[in-house]
């Protein structure tokens, strides 16, 4: 069956902009996580729904930063007034109910700001 | 200090040698350890997860876990050039979000 994806494949905006970055998990995966990867570093965590409602939004550095998942399906990770500190690959992963231990992740959106 | 270390490397092998990865963690409430392979360019793929202490082997990959010492390892037998990439110890302190290491790039030269 078709994997996680991320829409676009690579977004390059300019500081001060809004961007919008789109996931779409695995068919029937309850659960979808938001990871931030800057270069040489691993996937730093931002925010998980279960379902509908943001379970934990604690990695999601300031208030500029906001997702979605209004059917429990697609997310949105939206980020406002971008920065030049916010250029990074954005990571998606879905899993199935009660599995959180099996995270398959998206191709990631790059983000340039510049 | 970070929840999750790892030498970021790079560690060069010859073709079909062992590959030693190694990893500490912090939190001693973790309960879940998982090592992904990220090939340059591509997303994280995870290749084994392990949960007790001890082994657990699947095919040419070996994990290893030692909670008293707060240790992770992965053994890669018969290293090809195929298995460049970086590889990235997990870990699930029990919130359902994984926490990752900076990884460590392996390099296996013919």
């Amino acid at each position: 069956g078709a994997g996680v994806s991320q829409t676009p494949s690579n977004k390059v905006t300019e500081k001060g902009k809004y961007v919008e970055l789109r996931c779409d998990p695995i068919s029937g995966h309850t659960a979808l996580y938001w990871y931030r990867q800057s270069l040489g570093q691993g996937p730093e965590f931002l925010i998980y729904f279960q379902g509908t409602g943001a379970a934990d939004d604690s990695g999601l550095p300031n208030d500029r930063f906001f997702a979605v998942r209004p059917e429990g399906s697609v997310s949105t990770l939206k980020i406002q007034r971008t920065e030049r500190g916010d250029s990074a690959v954005y990571l998606c992963a879905s899993s199935p109910a009660g599995d959180a231990d099996t995270q398959y992740f998206g191709p990631g959106t790059r983000l340039t700001v510049l | 200090q970070k929840e999750v270390e790892q030498n970021s490397g790079p560690l060069s092998v010859p073709e079909g040698a062992i590959a030693s990865l190694n990893c500490t963690y912090s939190d001693r409430g973790s309960q879940s350890f998982f090592w992904y392979r990220q090939y340059s360019g591509k997303s994280p793929e995870l290749i084994m997860s392990i949960y007790s202490n001890g082994d657990k082997e699947d095919g040419r990959f070996t994990a290893q876990l030692n909670k008293a010492s707060q240790y992770v390892s992965l053994l890669i037998r018969d290293s090809q050039p195929s298995d460049s990439a970086t590889y990235l110890c997990a870990v699930n302190i029990g919130t359902d979000k994984l926490i990752f290491g900076t990884g460590t790039r392996l390099q296996v030269f013919p």
